[in-house]
């Protein structure tokens, strides 16, 4: 059964840095990948999305690279500002049309 | 992207009553819906696949009678829970599978509502 697994937990950075946020999963048989920011009570926005067959997407200052031999796929924020400041969810579907499974998040916090 | 809906956003009921959950896709059809739950600092866990026109499947550990989901149109899913408990408390999110969209098969969430018991 997937697990998905997200380090670290909390991060604290000071404006205008970059950064990196980690996302693992066990079985590298996935369908696609999707990272998700979550502010405060409120629910997900999708940030991007990976397919199977693709081993980065880029958005703006977000890039998120897939590496299925080593399960692992990272969240690259360049230039982080304080309105970055949130819970960041990384999740995995195995399958065209099953459910995602999620990491428990890295919460994201940038100083001004 | 395309947009999902889910009313209430908010409510707050007391213990033993029923309470009825709506999401919504608006702008395509989802023959797939989701209901996740999260507790406070947790992640999403999911409870149940809800298919257009059949029954839903559910996680282990979760009661199909306590969580009734009904999915009776391509853009309507029902979540509701039947005498709630404080237990039942919980942020609710469901998502939709936009199949029509050429690959990716990404998933698209409601706002979530939030339900407290008393």
């Amino acid at each position: 059964k997937q697990e998905v697994t997200q380090i670290p937990a909390a991060l604290s950075v000071p404006e205008g840095e970059n950064l990196v946020l980690n996302c693992s999963f066990t079985d590298s048989a996935i369908y696609n990948l999707q990272w998700f920011r979550q502010d405060p009570g409120k629910g997900l926005t999708s940030l991007l999305l990976i397919q199977s067959s693709q081993r980065e997407q880029t958005s703006g200052r977000l890039n998120a690279s897939l590496d299925k031999s080593s399960g692992r796929s990272t969240l690259y924020i360049a230039a982080s500002q304080p309105g970055d400041s949130a819970t960041y969810l990384c999740a995995a579907t195995n399958q065209a049309g099953t459910a995602l499974i999620f990491g428990k998040g890295t919460t994201l916090s940038v100083s001004s | 992207g395309a947009v999902v809906s889910q009313h209430p956003s908010r409510v707050i009921c007391k213990s033993g009553t029923s309470v009825k959950i709506e999401c919504r896709s608006l702008d395509f059809q989802a023959t797939t819906m989701f209901w996740y739950r999260q507790f406070p600092k947790q992640s999403l866990m999911l409870m149940a696949t809800s298919n257009e026109g059949s029954k839903a499947t559910y996680e282990q550990g979760v009661e199909k009678d306590k969580f009734l989901i009904n999915h009776a149109s391509l853009t309507l899913s029902t979540l509701t829970v039947t005498s709630a408990h404080p237990e039942d408390s919980s942020f609710y999110i469901c998502s939709a599978r936009d199949h029509g969209l050429a690959g990716g098969d990404e998933q698209f969430f409601g706002p979530g509502t939030r339900l407290t018991v008393l």
